[in-house]
């Protein structure tokens, strides 16, 4: 079974920029998460997509966005780019939300953000 | 809130030692425990959960992890190092019935000395 996909693998942007990021889950998983990795301030939690819907969200300004589509496939959007959205944005995917084994979340590579 | 603590940025250990990675939380309810492994310019590789059930977790790699409720911790061991073993490990919790909202401690960087 193929992992969670996250294209691209790499981007620069400028300051004010908008930017997309794409996660494709594994097969079958209809839960997407998404995380932010920074140096500083380590592994954040942004918010968790179920069956289209936002179920959760951590504590991001408005500028970080993100939808799923039907086929579980997610993407986050940040707009206005600032230079401290510098990260690594970590897409995880899971069989369902809530239930025990069934919420194991299993990692992407990643997109490796730089705001220039 | 919950929160995560991981004693040690960075531990060194000899080819062959043990290793002993550290990890307490904070949760009036015992959550579910995970612990990631993560290599340079990669994500985040599962290693091993506790869910329910037996508190010796045995994971990938030789790796496992023990629950200790009265401790609130759950330390990763790893009876003999490998080179291979030079990584960042995280320590993570998710509560009951919470989504998949993971906290994550701040990772410890295990060098392995030949």
């Amino acid at each position: 079974k193929a992992g969670v996909t996250q294209t691209p693998r790499y981007l620069i942007k400028t300051r004010g920029q908008q930017v997309t990021l794409s996660c494709s889950p594994i097969s079958g998983h209809r839960s997407v998460s998404w995380y932010q990795q920074t140096p500083g301030q380590g592994l954040q939690f942004l918010f968790e997509y179920f069956s289209e819907t936002q179920r959760n969200k951590g504590n991001f300004p408005g500028r970080f966005s993100g939808r799923q589509f039907s086929n579980s496939r997610s993407e986050m959007n940040v707009s206005t780019l600032e230079l401290g959205d510098s990260a690594l944005y970590l897409c995880a995917s899971s069989l369902s939300s809530t239930v025990g084994e069934q919420g194991t979340q299993y990692f992407g590579p990643g997109t490796r953000l730089t705001v220039l | 809130a919950q929160s995560v603590t991981q004693l040690g940025s960075h531990v060194s250990v000899s080819e062959g030692a043990l290793v002993l990675l550290r990890c307490n939380y904070s949760s009036s309810v015992p959550p579910y425990l995970f612990w990631y492994v993560q290599y340079p310019n990669q994500g985040l590789q599962l290693l091993l959960k506790y869910t329910t059930g037996a508190t010796l977790v045995k994971g990938i790699n030789g790796f496992e992890a023990e629950f200790k409720k009265s401790e609130t911790s759950f330390h990763l061991t790893k009876p003999s190092a490998h080179m291979s073993d030079a990584a960042e490990y995280f320590c993570a919790v998710r509560r009951n019935n919470a989504g998949n909202m993971l906290t994550f401690g701040g990772g410890t960087r295990l060098m392995v000395k030949p």
